[in-house]
């Protein structure tokens, strides 16, 4: 059964703060990690798909690396707005391709 | 270009009545996904249909749950004798035809369902 593990489970942060999460998943039979960002009341959106180690992408303040060897990929976002408030998930693709989810890091930044 | 929809937005429905569920995928995605959030609760996974392969129907809660897909597009999730546990968002999504899960998910704007 593959375990995607997202920490930490919830984060508060003042505006301006930066800060990061991980998300821990199988080393092996690696495909690809997604990022998403969920925000209240609306559907998810993507952020990244990452399929190389040690790639970095960067969207804005938001950005994530990948370590596929050891099995992490870490989101950043530097200098928090009040408006990055959501629920940040990663998934891993199964072998057939199918999306797992993490619980997702929800994160909340006071003004 | 459009993307995924789904119909209706909001249905408030009785306990024991069956209720359908409806998502037009975005057109020429092989994948679609059905996925639920009860309240206070993430992402859970409901059934996943790829191409013409069997649908993986692992996250179906019970047998009152179905699902399908007609000629590879527009999916319906049925529910049947509708319980209030069942009560929550139902989000559809899809993605294209990439190999090995690299391909995106687009997520329509949901279903939320009220079961009194």
């Amino acid at each position: 059964i593959l375990n995607v593990e997202q920490s930490p489970q919830s984060l508060h942060v003042q505006e301006g703060d930066s800060t990061n999460f991980t998300c821990s998943f199988p080393s092996s039979n690696f495909y690809a990690l997604h990022w998403y960002r969920w925000e209240t009341a609306k559907s998810p959106e993507a952020l990244f798909v990452m399929t190389l180690n040690g790639d970095e992408k960067k969207k804005g303040r938001i950005s994530a690396t990948l370590n596929t060897k050891e099995g992490y990929s870490y989101l950043y976002i530097k200098g928090s707005q009040p408006e990055d408030s959501a629920t940040y998930l990663c998934a891993f693709p199964s072998n057939t391709g199918k999306l797992i989810f993490g619980q997702g890091t929800t994160l909340q930044v006071k003004p | 270009g459009a993307g995924v929809s789904q119909s209706p937005s909001n249905k408030v429905t009785e306990k024991g009545k069956d209720v359908e569920l409806r998502c037009d995928p975005i057109s020429g995605h092989t994948a679609l996904y059905w996925y639920r959030q009860s309240l206070g609760q993430g992402l859970e996974f409901l059934i996943y249909f790829q191409g013409n392969s069997a649908p993986d129907k692992s996250g179906l809660p019970s047998d009152r749950f179905s699902a399908e897909r007609t000629g590879g597009s527009v999916s319906t999730l049925t529910i049947q004798r509708t319980q209030q546990e069942d009560s929550a968002v139902y989000l559809c999504a899809s993605s294209p035809p990439r190999t090995s899960g690299r391909a995106e998910q687009f997520f329509g704007p949901g279903t939320r369902l009220t079961v009194l």
